[in-house]
């Protein structure tokens, strides 16, 4: 089944504490993206990578780190997390670019106390 | 880019069509639009996209104006998995997208 998967699902940390959400899709798709999402502000870009070794920051990038070293993996990285960073993340993956169907994970809830 | 204005809710009766209006009047040329939804705290799911022409699929019609300043989506027969967040979105073709607040549709039994 196509599909794009994020683990973990769900997170409590404290602050400081490094954490890495994963993120692989199974589709060989080029485009991937990470969004946040928080109440009153909607869906926001946090970064994007159009192929290997290609990443982009996007509207909100401060505070985290990406890496593509594989087509089908594109992880979120929190160095040193912060209260301000709890939120619902969604990756996402399309065929090429953002202008494509892009196909959404199920979501990992974050809580860093 | 060109901003969408959408309602912030509507409601549909179960069966019946959910047409959801969507106002681009700074559309330029080149942009596409988009609609998206999400059914609660899901992932974002794509509908359709369109240019110009009206387009249909399996899940949705998209009907744009002619001077492309307005777009409706159409469900034709809502039930109440459709009751979600719909976005619709306008961007240059392969720019990034930008999800606003959308319209909560709610589908009445």
């Amino acid at each position: 089944e196509a599909q794009v998967t994020q683990n973990p699902r769900y997170l409590i940390t404290v602050t400081g504490k490094k954490l890495t959400v994963t993120c692989s899709q199974n589709m060989n798709h080029e485009y991937m993206s990470w969004y946040r999402q928080d109440p009153g502000l909607g869906l926001r870009q946090i970064y994007y990578s159009m192929n290997v070794e290609v990443t982009d920051k996007g509207d909100v990038p401060e505070g985290y780190k990406v890496s593509r070293k594989e087509k089908r993996n594109f992880p979120l990285i929190l160095e040193s997390p912060s209260p301000n960073q709890t939120s619902l993340y969604f990756c996402a993956s399309s065929l090429q670019g953002a202008g494509e169907t892009q196909y959404f994970g199920p979501g990992t809830r974050l809580l860093v106390l | 880019d060109a901003k969408t204005t959408q309602p912030t809710s509507m409601d549909c009766a179960e069966g019946r069509a959910a047409n959801l209006p969507c106002n681009h009047s700074t559309i330029s040329g080149n942009e596409y639009v988009y609609w998206y939804r999400q059914i609660h705290s899901q992932g974002p799911q794509y509908i359709i996209h369109g240019l110009k022409n009206n387009e249909t699929n399996e899940m949705a019609s998209l009907i744009i104006t002619e001077d492309r300043k307005s777009s409706t989506l159409i469900l034709p027969h809502a039930t109440l998995r459709d009751t979600a967040v719909y976005y619709c979105i306008v961007r240059p073709y392969l720019r990034q997208l930008t999800f606003g607040s959308g319209t909560q549709l709610t589908v009445l039994p």
